[in-house]
């Protein structure tokens, strides 16, 4: 079984500041990947950034990073500039086995 | 934009009646998924298909069934729907096994109500 938890259901930025949602995670799997989403008022499910576990380097897009740390188990994500589009809930997730689990979410607000 | 349909987006039905809720893929990708979410849960896998014929549970399957008898189609039926059954269901597929290719894509959901 794996497991993701996300401990902050509620984060606030200022726009044009960067924040850091945390997500930490469990797995026996050697071989797994993880993911944010992003989900906005209009329900839709939209992938942010992928990461292969095997991989040292951490992935970015954008203004989108994560902060991989494999021995902690940790995966945050860091939105550098926040912009008013980027509030949502971000879900994190973990596949491995043919499966996707995910945390319960962070609302993130971003206020101008 | 992965061409992903859900069908119907909205329902609202009685206890006791049966639903079937059918997700349509234009990418021929050999994996489909459905989930349901609810407030306090995130996502929760309800069961998947691997190909035409092949499908498996989740962790939340009791009371839901699936067949999958196209590349293309994925339906869901609640054989008598319940209130706890209430949620927006989510379609995903994917393209398993290739490499690098297990990223899940998402339908616009469907939010069921039962009353």
């Amino acid at each position: 079984a794996q497991t993701v938890t996300q401990s902050q259901p509620e984060m606030s930025v200022q726009e044009a500041e960067t924040v850091t949602l945390s997500c930490t995670y469990d797995t026996s799997e050697s071989d797994y990947y993880l993911f944010w989403y992003k989900q906005p008022p209009s329900r839709q499910m939209i992938l942010v950034i992928r990461q292969e576990a095997y991989k040292q380097q951490n992935a970015t897009e954008n203004r989108f990073s994560v902060n991989f740390q494999k021995a902690a188990k940790s995966f945050s994500l860091k939105i550098s500039d926040s912009q008013l589009g980027d509030a949502a809930m971000y879900f994190c997730a973990i596949f491995s086995g043919s499966r996707l689990t995910f945390g319960e979410g962070t609302q993130l607000t971003v206020n101008p | 934009d992965a061409g992903i349909t859900q069908s119907p987006r909205h329902k609202v039905t009685e206890t006791g009646t049966p639903v079937t809720l059918r997700c349509h893929q234009t990418e021929n990708h050999r994996y489909m998924y459905w989930y349901r979410q609810d407030p306090g849960h995130g996502l929760r896998l309800i069961h998947y298909s691997y190909g035409v014929k092949d499908t498996d549970k989740g962790e939340v399957s009791d009371g839901y069934s699936v067949s999958r008898s196209k590349t293309e189609d994925f339906l869901l039926t609640l054989e008598s729907a319940t209130s706890s059954q209430t949620s927006v269901y989510f379609c995903a597929i994917s393209a398993l096994p290739t490499g690098g290719s297990d990223t899940q894509y998402f339908g616009p959901g469907t939010r069921l109500t039962v009353l």
